[in-house]
């Protein structure tokens, strides 16, 4: 059974901290990893997506990928109250699969 | 506007009464998905499909049935619907072709069966 582990949280931090959550895999085929926003009742959006192994930027977030130890990461610099939100990581379900794999979400609060 | 359409956002029904979920995308996408997500539980897909007249069952099928007949749309049937199967309903389509592709989803359908 592939699996997508994340802290289900509640993860809190002060407005303009920096925000990290996190995701292990299981399946060492995996080769496309996605981070979705979820706002309660709402379908998740696209944040980022990263393949290769280390950081990428797109404005205050940053993915990390280190496919050795099968972790990708999530990066929110600047926290504001707007990014407070479920933040789901998906996996593609192994080489050359279509499928994704969800993880149950991490459920972040940023206090003003 | 490229988008997922799901109808109807919400929806409450009684137990045995057969329900459609309709869902088309407008991205001419061969891969679309139906999950389900309750609380604690995360997002589990329901049924997905890769192409016209090709589907496959998802984590949980069981009550669900799919049809895939166009390109753009994939309706989610229960033929007789339980309190169990009441839930938040997404739809969802991606290309084939790159598996770096991300999935689009719709608005979400929220069902309550009683």
């Amino acid at each position: 059974q592939k699996e997508v582990e994340q802290n289900s949280g509640p993860l809190s931090v002060p407005e303009g901290a920096i925000a990290s959550l996190n995701c292990t895999y299981s399946d060492r085929g995996s080769q496309s990893f996605f981070w979705y926003r979820q706002y309660s009742g709402k379908s998740p959006e696209l944040i980022m997506s990263i393949y290769s192994n280390g950081d990428k930027e797109d404005g205050r977030f940053t993915a990390q990928l280190n496919k050795a130890s099968q972790y990708v990461s999530l990066l929110i610099r600047d926290s504001q109250p707007s990014d407070s939100a479920t933040y789901l990581c998906a996996v593609n379900s192994g080489a050359g699969s279509y499928q994704l794999t969800f993880g149950k979400g991490t459920k972040l609060s940023v206090i003003p | 506007e490229a988008q997922v359409t799901q109808n109807p956002r919400y929806l409450i029904t009684v137990t045995g009464k057969k329900l459609t979920v309709t869902c088309s995308q407008n991205m001419n996408h061969e891969y679309m998905s139906w999950y389900r997500q309750d609380p604690g539980l995360g997002l589990r897909q329901i049924y997905y499909s890769m192409n016209v007249e090709v589907t496959d069952k998802g984590d949980v099928p069981e009550g669900y049935k799919v049809s895939r007949k166009e390109k753009r749309n994939f309706p989610l049937i229960l033929e007789s619907p339980s309190p169990n199967q009441t839930s938040l309903y997404f739809c969802a389509s991606r290309p084939l072709g790159r598996t770096n592709s991300p999935l689009h989803f719709g608005n979400g359908t929220r069902l309550t069966v009683t």
